[in-house]
């Protein structure tokens, strides 16, 4: 089955720790985004890689890092300097690569992240 | 920079009514228009986009949405809904030719199927 997985799926964590959630594709996409969601809020842009070895900050990157070491993989650190880290955490992908204006995103299922 | 202002936060609707649900969008260039819907603790799923020709979209699960230029809209329509719509659904809008393929999101519209 081809598509995105995220995990863990809840993660509970003391208040300064950092913590790292995984993003993996089996879609050969080029490009992927890490959203945050809290409620009424819609979802905002943290960061986003549109190829291997590169990625860009979104609205809201403070406290967050990521690495693309690998095309399949997009994990999000949420570091201690993260204010109010407690929300749910969504990645998406894109075939990417400039090669399609109309470029779709597609989601992983989430991973809801509370910080205690 | 690109906003969507989707109006109501929530939406109730009698099984087998029809429903709509509104999406509004500023930009002074193109623009790709989406509707994604989200079930409680899951991802977005696409249910369609707009990308050019043809002003009415039809998606998946009987949605539809018009794309209208002149209003800036790109309002999401079922003609009969069902218990299982009852979710969360988001409007989005993405540059064209921005290099990137960024998405902004509405704040979303909880749609309840009251049976």
């Amino acid at each position: 089955d081809g598509g995105i997985t995220q995990s863990p799926k809840y993660l509970f964590r003391k208040e300064g720790q950092n913590v790292t959630l995984s993003c993996e594709q089996n879609l050969n996409h080029d490009a992927m985004y890490w959203y945050r969601q809290d409620p009424g809020q819609g979802l905002r842009l943290i960061y986003y890689s549109q190829i291997v070895n590169d990625f860009q900050k979104g609205d809201i990157a403070e406290g967050y890092s990521v690495s693309r070491e690998k095309k399949e993989s997009f994990p999000l650190t949420v570091t201690s300097a993260q204010k109010n880290p407690t929300a749910f955490y969504l990645c998406a992908s894109s075939i990417g690569g400039g090669r399609e204006h109309s470029d779709t995103q597609y989601f992983g299922p989430g991973t809801r992240l509370t910080v205690l | 920079a690109q906003s969507v202002t989707q109006l109501d936060s929530q939406v109730p609707v009698f099984e087998e009514a029809p429903v709509e649900l509104r999406c509004n969008y500023s930009s002074s260039v193109s623009v790709y228009l989406f509707w994604y819907v989200q079930y409680p603790n899951q991802g977005l799923q696409l249910l369609l986009k707009y990308l050019s020709g043809s002003t009415l979209v039809k998606g998946i699960n009987g949605f539809e949405a018009e794309f209208n230029k002149s209003q800036t809209s790109f309002h999401l329509r079922k003609p009969s809904v069902h218990i299982s719509d009852t979710a969360e659904y988001f409007c989005a809008v993405s540059d064209w030719g921005a290099g990137a393929n960024n998405l902004f999101f509405g704040t979303g519209t909880r749609l309840t199927v009251i049976p």
